[in-house]
Formats: structure tokens, C-alpha cells, sequence
């Protein structure tokens, strides 16, 4: 079935580059996205990707996605400590986007 | 980007009791809502997927007389969690389908006690 994994933690120093990694199982994903949530909030859609794309980017954000080893990662450059929140990964396998499978998201905290 | 609203942000109720949950898209119409919910330190687990004017489609596992969907126009859809119980407390997180891409409301707190 389909299935999307992440890590669970990641810590950087303000400053530094965050990258933040994605693996899922269905081939057939249209849809790509990255999601950010704060705590006690809802879901803010960072960035998404096609699955016939290598890489997008937007401002501090570089989406990396490696379709044959089913790969997908987000960079964060220059990380802040607003940055700090709950990374998303999650893919859609159906054109019109109706379903998306989450993963179990990343814990990204920032260390001054 | 669009906007989508949940009424109420947080609910504390009894145990027995019934509660709904509101997801409105603001902006724009959509044909298709969907209800996630969220264990703390967990990730969203689709509930159902609510389509406008029929019968709400739900994931397996989800009890579909416990969780009432209504979705009643293009705009509003409804999450009533009835005979409630500590074990539903959870954060309820509805999306509405634009193009290609859903967009998520802020969530609901429910607390039943």
C-alpha cells in the first residue's frame, strides 16, 4: 500500500542549511508536497513538486525529488528560529490531488 | 492562497455528548472536503473524504455513525462526533480541494472529558 516515511527529529544551528528527507512506496504519485505546522495549528503548504520535475525552488526552500529511488527532500537554507515546527511530507497518486498520504512528519528544532 | 476556516478552534465536552465541527472554504468553491484527524505527536489520518451532495466516503476503521459527515453546499461541510468519548479527544483538521492541491483549515481542538 502506500506508504511515506520520514525521520522524526532534526536539529541545526541558526544559520545552517536544514534538510529534511523523504522516502515513499507509489510510483504512480503525482504530487509531492511539503508541509509546515506549528504547534497547535493546522497545515501550511510550504512547496509542492510534479513527479516529472528534479527540483524546484522557492526563495529558501529547494525541493529535491529523485522519482527513481522514490526520494524526496526539502532544503531549508539560512535556517531561523521560525523555522522551528513540524515538517510534513506527503504525496498524491490521483491527478485531481483528492487524496494525500502523510507522512509522519519532522520535528525540526533550531539550536542558537 | 485560498482560505478555509474550522468553527470552533477549541471544544471541551462531556462524555455522551455530541459535537460539530464546521470547515468553511472562504474564497473559492469546492466540490470536496476532507476530514483528518491528528493524535498528538502523530501525523493526519484521513477520517473520510466529503463530496457535496452525497454520502461521504470514509477510510476503514472510521465509524461512519459515530463520525457524521453532511456536507451541504460548495462551501460548508459538518464533522459531528456523537456519544463522544475521551478516546475522540484529538485535533480535527478539515481541507477543501482546490486545484491540485488541498488547502487545510486551522483545526479543532476537542478535549471530551
Amino acid at each position: 500500500g502506500e506508504d511515506v516515511e520520514q525521520s522524526l527529529f532534526l536539529s541545526v544551528r541558526e544559520g545552517d542549511s536544514s534538510v529534511i528527507n523523504c522516502t515513499y512506496t507509489d510510483s504512480s504519485s503525482t504530487y509531492l508536497y511539503w508541509y509546515k505546522q506549528e504547534p497547535g495549528a493546522g497545515l501550511q503548504l510550504l512547496t509542492y513538486i510534479f513527479s516529472n520535475m528534479d527540483m524546484k525552488q522557492d526563495q529558501r526552500l529547494t525541493v529535491l525529488l529523485n522519482k527513481k529511488d522514490k526520494h524526496l527532500s526539502l532544503r531549508i537554507a539560512d535556517t531561523q528560529t521560525g523555522d522551528s515546527a513540524i515538517y510534513f511530507c506527503a504525496e498524491s497518486i490521483d491527478s485531481s490531488a483528492s487524496k494525500i498520504i502523510f507522512g509522519s512528519g519532522t520535528r525540526l528544532s533550531i539550536r542558537p | 492562497g485560498a482560505v478555509v476556516s474550522q468553527h470552533p478552534s477549541w471544544v471541551i465536552c462531556k462524555s455522551g455528548t455530541s459535537v460539530k465541527i464546521e470547515c468553511r472554504s472562504l474564497d473559492f468553491q469546492a466540490t470536496t472536503m476532507f476530514w483528518y484527524r491528528q493524535f498528538p505527536k502523530q501525523s493526519l489520518m484521513l477520517m473520510a473524504t466529503s463530496n457535496e451532495g452525497s454520502k461521504a466516503t470514509y477510510e476503514q476503521g472510521v465509524e461512519k455513525d459515530k463520525f457524521l459527515i453532511n456536507h451541504a453546499s460548495l462551501t460548508l461541510s459538518t464533522l459531528t462526533v456523537t456519544s463522544a468519548h475521551p478516546e475522540d479527544s484529538s485535533f480535527y483538521i478539515c481541507s477543501a480541494s482546490g486545484q491540485a492541491e488541498q488547502y487545510f483549515g486551522p483545526g479543532t481542538r476537542l478535549t471530551v472529558t
